[in-house]
């Protein structure tokens, strides 16, 4: 069990688009369709923003959106807006638990 | 509307046990999974196990020979045992909730996603 790789950060101007990618293995990420992303804004609780690669709970804006391929997932912000300077972590299954991402902070510049 | 509420104390001593509960109100325990999640200062992430409100359990296994989770339905809690604590376990603890779908096959199984989470407390191991 290991934290599973994203970009230390990206950045991108505002209506930009930046992806996030977030790295595994054929254990988790690349075993199953359950790998989700949150936001988490300083000193807040994260938020649900894809769930299953790339479903949106309800509320989420559809700028936000997910994908994988192979042992690599990834999330779009499209039209980056100001709030969406955060930081994102995946997580996947990974058969008998769940792993985390290191962590991105996306800069809105 | 959903609210998850961690209680515990804030301080606790290495090689002591620490201990949360997280309180659900707006909704019921049943049928759902319930996790914590610690994220230590400044650093990612890390999920520490997770409990149907039958009591079956599943924890990380880099953390399993420290952990219990249980589980109050009457009062609509869930709470964490961490024994042998050192300054590696300080950390901001969440609980968090995961829906559950029904399988014909299998039965009810939890999903891999957190929807609902606390607020998070920070507990300090120090002496």
């Amino acid at each position: 069990q290991s934290a599973l790789t994203q970009p230390r950060s990206v950045s991108g101007s505002p209506g930009q688009s930046v992806t996030i990618s977030c790295t595994g293995t054929s254990s988790d990420v690349g075993g199953y369709d359950y790998v989700s992303w949150y936001q988490q804004h300083p000193g807040k609780a994260p938020k649900l923003m894809i769930y299953d690669v790339s479903k949106r709970p309800s509320g989420v804006p559809d700028r936000f959106s997910g994908s994988k391929s192979g042992n690599t997932a990834s999330l779009t912000i499209s039209g980056l807006q100001a709030e969406d300077e955060a930081d994102y972590y995946c997580c996947s299954y990974a058969g008998s638990s769940l792993d985390f991402g290191t962590g991105t902070k996306v800069t809105v510049l | 509307q959903v609210q998850l509420q961690e209680s515990g104390p804030g301080l606790v001593k290495p090689s002591e046990t620490l201990s949360l509960t997280c309180t659900v109100s707006g909704g019921s325990i049943s049928t759902y999974y319930w996790s914590w999640i610690r994220q230590p200062p400044g650093k990612g992430l890390e999920w520490i196990g997770y409990i149907y409100y039958s009591g079956s359990t599943n924890y990380n296994p880099s953390l399993k020979s420290r952990v219990s989770i249980s589980v109050d339905t009457s009062k609509n809690q869930f709470s964490l045992k961490l024994s042998s604590v050192t300054a590696a376990d300080t950390a901001v603890y969440y609980c968090a909730r995961s829906k559950t779908y029904y399988d014909i096959l299998t039965g009810y199984s939890t999903t891999y996603y957190f929807d609902y989470w606390g607020q998070g407390t920070l507990v300090t191991v120090s002496s």
